[in-house]
């Protein structure tokens, strides 16, 4: 069983400061990463892909990977109340859109 | 763009119906995946499908089942309903592989 794992939160940050969401994944051979951004009673909605090693930055989020230490995270510079959602971290197992999700981090940002 | 498109958003059955659900894709994406969203488990993958193939499977009894034409369009059948089917329904498109973009949902309830 392959496994993603978040910390469920809920994580409280305030208005203009920075979020971390971190996740950790057991198979050693995944290759995509995914970052999805779900409200609450909506779909889950794409932020970030990353597939290598290092920082990937896109406006006010970057997503970090670390496959050696087999670690994926999202900052979020800049933090708004908007951004206060649940953030599923994803892999993808086969290379074929088959998507493994954590259980997700709740993410409220105080104004 | 369209985005990805599910019918029926709601839906009400009893136990031991069948259902089906339908889903379009993103104009051009030929992978559609479906999962399933509760609040206990998540969000677990059911199966994927590519130029009419099924590629993947998650760990679902039978009863779960799916299709794709070849416009792309998928159907995902569920037959005879348990209280433990009522989840949101969600299907994702690709291109090939790589990021995938979800759709609405489908709230099925099982009474």
């Amino acid at each position: 069983q392959k496994e993603v794992e978040q910390n469920s939160g809920p994580l409280s940050v305030p208005e203009g400061a920075i979020a971390s969401l971190n996740c950790t994944y057991s198979d050693r051979g995944s290759q995509s990463f995914f970052w999805y951004r779900q409200y609450s009673g909506k779909s889950p909605e794409l932020i970030m892909s990353i597939y290598s090693n290092g920082d990937k930055e896109d406006g006010r989020f970057t997503a970090q990977l670390n496959k050696a230490s087999q670690y994926v995270s999202l900052l979020i510079r800049d933090s708004q109340p908007s951004d206060s959602a649940t953030y599923l971290c994803a892999l993808d197992q086969t290379g074929a859109n088959n998507l493994f999700f954590g259980t997700g981090t709740r993410l409220t940002v105080i104004p | 763009k369209a985005g990805v498109t599910q019918t029926p958003r709601y839906l009400i059955k009893t136990r031991g119906q069948q259902v089906t659900l339908s889903c379009s894709p993103i104009s051009g994406h030929r992978s559609v995946s479906w999962y399933q969203q509760t609040p206990g488990q998540g969000l677990q993958f059911l199966f994927e499908y590519f130029s009419e193939t099924q590629r993947n499977k998650g760990n679902f009894p039978g009863r779960f089942s799916g299709r794709q034409f070849s416009n792309s369009r998928s159907e995902m059948n569920v037959s005879t309903l348990e209280l433990g089917d009522s989840a949101l329904y969600l299907c994702a498109s690709s291109y090939v592989t790589g990021e995938a973009f979800f759709g609405q949902g489908t709230r099925l309830t099982v009474v």
